[in-house]
């Protein structure tokens, strides 16, 4: 049992490049988050999906898409990267809605972008 | 949407004593409130939630209490030992699907 997985761990991309991070969860959670990290700023929700299939807004969702084809996979996207998207990005998933149980996180991806 | 505040943003404590970390939150409609433990360069975790309808709630040298009056609610951890130094994050969510989360107090326990 694996739990929540994240790739790559570390990516540089250079200003205007794509890439795509991959959140695999083995736990059959309906629940799946996407969440930045940057220093003093806690952790700050991109986008999230309450099901296969589905995917919405978070607080910083610009910039960033989603996409949740399999229950047990979150793709997040940067379709024209930029150095303001330099951060940490963690992925989660809960068995409940993630406002009221646990999240169980993942890794962790650090992306610089030049 | 949920604003929720916490202080201090660095805290050091001797082995031994305690430690206190406070939140305050803009929404009265939160009505779950978990804290998370991130020790350096691994995930966050998990360690005590509370709801609305308690107001305080231990588990081992871990408590949480809530003023929902005042909206702020706090994490104590007594006979801090070297394994409690992390970041910690308290969160509140007023709906099914987010939490907001505080911008994090770094907590070092000095031998």
């Amino acid at each position: 049992n694996a739990g929540v997985t994240q790739t790559p761990k570390f990516r540089v991309l250079k200003t205007g490049q794509s890439m795509t991070l991959l959140c695999a969860q083995d736990m059959n959670h309906e629940y799946m988050y996407w969440y930045r990290q940057d220093p003093g700023m806690g952790l700050r929700l991109i986008h999230y999906s309450v099901g296969e299939g589905t995917t919405a807004k978070g607080e910083v969702p610009d910039g960033y898409n989603v996409s949740r084809l399999k229950k047990q996979n979150f793709l997040l996207g940067l379709e024209s990267a930029a150095p303001s998207q330099t951060s940490v990005y963690f992925c989660a998933s809960s068995l409940t809605s993630g406002g009221t149980g646990e999240l169980f996180f993942g890794e962790g991806s650090r992306l610089t972008v030049l | 949407g949920e604003n929720v505040e916490q202080h201090p943003s660095t805290l050091s404590v001797q082995e031994g004593d305690s430690a206190v970390i406070k939140c305050t939150y803009s929404d009265s409609a939160s009505n779950y409130f978990p804290w998370y433990k991130q020790e350096l360069g691994k995930r966050p975790q998990l360690i005590i939630d509370i709801r609305s309808n308690v107001g305080e709630k231990k588990d081992q040298r871990i408590a949480v209490t809530l003023n929902k009056t005042a909206k702020h609610f706090s994490l104590h951890i007594t006979e801090t030992q070297p394994e409690d130094s992390a970041v910690y994050f308290c969160a509140a969510s007023t709906d099914d699907y987010k939490l907001s989360f505080g911008a994090g107090t770094t907590v070092t326990v000095r031998a």
